[in-house]
């Protein structure tokens, strides 16, 4: 069954280095999502991506944020300088329509120490 | 600003009894999903609600959406031990156009004993 991957699973920074977080979204899919989740809160959407570009973000998605999808089947999310509070697991999604649900990946821990 | 609000947050049950969990939200919109994601593990897509009145049954789990009411409901039938997660419901604020952003409730952590 196709599934969404991310890599790593669990990354660990010093605060103020730069991470990128790798996600391989299903092949057939067009939309990517990125979304976070802080230990014990409730999962906050970050990005959607479609047709090679932003289609909608939110607030958390500041300029430190930025996303790619380099070479037609990763899709990254990188933060430029992370902070203390940047330390959440990171979910990639795909769907392959509009109005389909969207698959989730395995997520990465990320620890900003 | 949608807020998507869900109740219980917290759920003990009896294996064999029915509950049902709800999702209110403060928005128009027709695109309702329900999630579920076991400890330290990614979200499980359960349920696509895409209209009012539409109701959708998996085992012991049924969805059901009122977009009038605004409201879900995730209703558990003779709960088993194997239900035990956490359910999110996520309401899409960009319905009508490309989907984009999912709002997630705080989600029901929902503890099923024998």
């Amino acid at each position: 069954e196709p599934e969404v991957t991310q890599t790593p699973s669990h990354q660990v920074t010093q605060m103020g280095q730069e991470v990128i977080l790798r996600c391989v979204p299903i092949s057939n899919h067009l939309y990517f999502y990125w979304y976070r989740q802080i230990l014990g809160q409730k999962v906050e959407f970050l990005v959607s991506f479609y047709n090679n570009e932003i289609s909608e973000k939110s607030e958390i998605f500041d300029d430190q944020f930025s996303v790619e999808r380099p070479d037609g089947s990763n899709f990254t999310l990188k933060i430029r300088s992370t902070k203390l509070e940047d330390s959440a697991m990171y979910f990639c999604a795909s769907s392959g329509q509009a109005d389909a649900e969207a698959f989730f990946g395995q997520g990465t821990r990320l620890t900003v120490v | 600003e949608l807020k998507v609000e869900q109740n219980p947050l917290f759920l003990s049950m009896q294996e064999g009894k029915n509950y049902t969990i709800y999702c209110n939200y403060s928005t128009t919109s027709d695109r309702l999903y329900w999630y579920r994601q076991d400890p330290g593990k990614s979200l499980e897509s359960l349920f696509v609600l895409l209209s009012n009145g539409a109701v959708k049954q998996e085992g012991r789990l049924m969805a059901s959406l009122d977009t009038k009411a605004r409201l879900s409901t995730l209703h558990i039938t003779a709960a088993v031990h194997d239900l035990s997660a956490t359910y999110f419901c996520a309401v899409d604020l960009n319905y009508g156009g490309s989907q984009g952003n999912l709002i997630f409730g705080k989600g029901t952590k929902l503890s099923v004993k024998p």
